[in-house]
């Protein structure tokens, strides 16, 4: 059971290129989310998809678009990369308790840590 | 909004020293909380988590939290330091569907 899984785990990229950052998650969970992690700012959501075919921004959505491709999968995609881009990103899933009316403990990937020079 | 607060970026304790990481949480509807442990170069591994069932809640690597709701907290405690817990500790709250939110983390170090 890999539970979430993200692609690639290191990449450098010029200034301008752009790239897709992949995750998919086996645990059947609804909810997906895109988070950054900055020195002492914590996770920050990026984008998340509460279900399959929504998404929605998050706190710092600006630079980055999203894909909900199916339950499994959810990329994200920098089309313009830019040095304030750099950080390490991680991929989240959650399930949604329905009764509860919320979702329950998110799982992580292992992250992507990317660096634009 | 939900929002978390963790006081203090860092933390040094001793080996064999209580350990206690602060955790305030804003919310106008009850909170589901949970604390997670990130050790370097990984992603976030959970500890334990907080879903009204009850107000202390035991974790791994003999960690515990309690939920106080007068003083909107869930801090993080451990009777005995050891060195494998330094790590970062991030608290977080979800009072909905759309996401969780997470505090800014508080960094533990300890000393032999």
């Amino acid at each position: 059971n890999a539970g979430v899984t993200q692609t690639p785990k290191f990449q450098v990229l010029k200034t301008g290129q752009s790239m897709t950052l992949q995750c998919a998650q086996d645990m059947n969970h609804n909810s997906m989310y895109w988070y950054r992690q900055d020195p002492g700012m914590g996770l920050r959501l990026i984008y998340y998809s509460a279900s399959e075919g929504t998404t929605d921004k998050g706190e710092v959505p600006n630079g980055y678009n999203v894909s909900r491709l199916n339950k499994r999968e959810f990329s994200l995609r920098l089309e313009s990369a830019a040095p304030s881009q750099t950080s390490v990103y991680f991929c989240a899933s959650s399930e949604a308790l329905l009764e509860q009316g919320r979702n329950t403990e998110a799982f992580f990937g292992q992250g992507t840590r990317l660096t634009v020079v | 909004a939900q929002s978390v607060t963790q006081l203090g970026s860092h933390v040094s304790v001793s080996e064999g020293a209580l350990v206690l990481l602060r955790c305030n949480y804003s919310s106008s509807v009850p909170p589901y909380l949970f604390w997670y442990v990130q050790y370097p170069n990984q992603g976030l591994q959970l500890l334990l988590k907080y879903t009204s069932a009850a107000t202390l809640v035991k974790g791994i690597n003999g960690f515990e939290a309690e939920f106080k709701k007068s003083e909107t907290s869930f801090h993080l405690t451990k009777p005995s330091a050891h060195m494998s817990d330094a790590a970062e500790y991030f608290c977080a709250v979800s009072t909905g569907f759309q996401k969780l939110v997470f505090g800014t983390g508080t960094r533990l170090l300890v000393s032999p």
